[in-house]
């Protein structure tokens, strides 16, 4: 099986960077992927990492430790429509993802 | 291009009544999976399926749930005699062949029961 464990929540101002940490323990891990759901609704596929390193893409860049199984999705240059729910999942010999309860992350402008 | 529609937006039912709800993937993906949500909690996994085939249900109920993928139509989930604890929004994401990392998901239908 697999568990994932992130903040509830986060709070940050606008225009600042915010990192949301994830540590996973599995059995035949594959990777991790990172998800944002507004108010909601859809969630929304953000990033995935299978290799160790960081993945940029845009504002967000994801990083994965598979030797501390931890990752992390950082968040720059903060907007207001920033504001959701995070979700961490993991990938493994299953095939069917496994998500974290997710951060809340509020943006103050 | 659509993307994975979902159907009812919001269900009501009574206890004992029965629950349908409809997933259709996007164009191209043979892959589907069905996921809970309670409020203020992450998605928990029920079942992953794809055409004609159930490959892992190990997340959802042993009794009152099923789920299908039928050659031709949506994905259907299917709840019996429905309980207060029932009530949750239900997501289904789709993927392609083996791209199961990078799902893509629908609005969801919120299941209220009464």
């Amino acid at each position: 099986g697999q568990s994932l464990e992130q903040p509830s929540e986060v709070t940050a101002v606008e225009g600042a960077i915010v990192q949301i940490n994830c540590t996973y323990q599995t059995s035949g891990f594959y990777g991790l992927s990172w998800y944002q759901q507004h108010d909601g609704g859809a969630p929304t596929f953000l990033s995935y990492n299978a290799l160790d390193g960081l993945e940029e893409t845009g504002r967000f860049s994801s990083f994965l430790s598979r030797s501390d199984s931890y990752g992390y999705l950082l968040l720059q240059e903060l907007q207001m429509k920033d504001s959701a729910s995070y979700f961490c999942a993991a990938s493994g010999s299953a095939r069917q993802l496994t998500f974290g309860s997710g951060t809340q992350l509020t943006v103050l402008p | 291009n659509a993307g994975v529609m979902q159907n009812p937006r919001h269900l009501v039912r009574r206890r004992g009544q029965e629950a349908r709800l409809r997933c259709s993937p996007m164009k191209g993906h043979s892959h589907v999976y069905w996921y809970r949500q309670l409020p203020e909690e992450g998605l928990k996994f029920m079942v992953y399926l794809q055409k004609e085939n159930i490959i892992d249900e190990s997340g959802m109920p042993k009794e009152r749930f099923s789920a299908e993928f039928p050659k031709e139509g949506p994905s259907i989930l299917r709840i019996q005699q429905v309980v207060r604890g029932d009530s949750a929004a239900y997501f289904c994401a789709s993927s392609p062949d083996r791209g199961y990392e990078k799902l893509f998901f629908g609005s969801g239908t919120q299941l209220s029961v009464l």
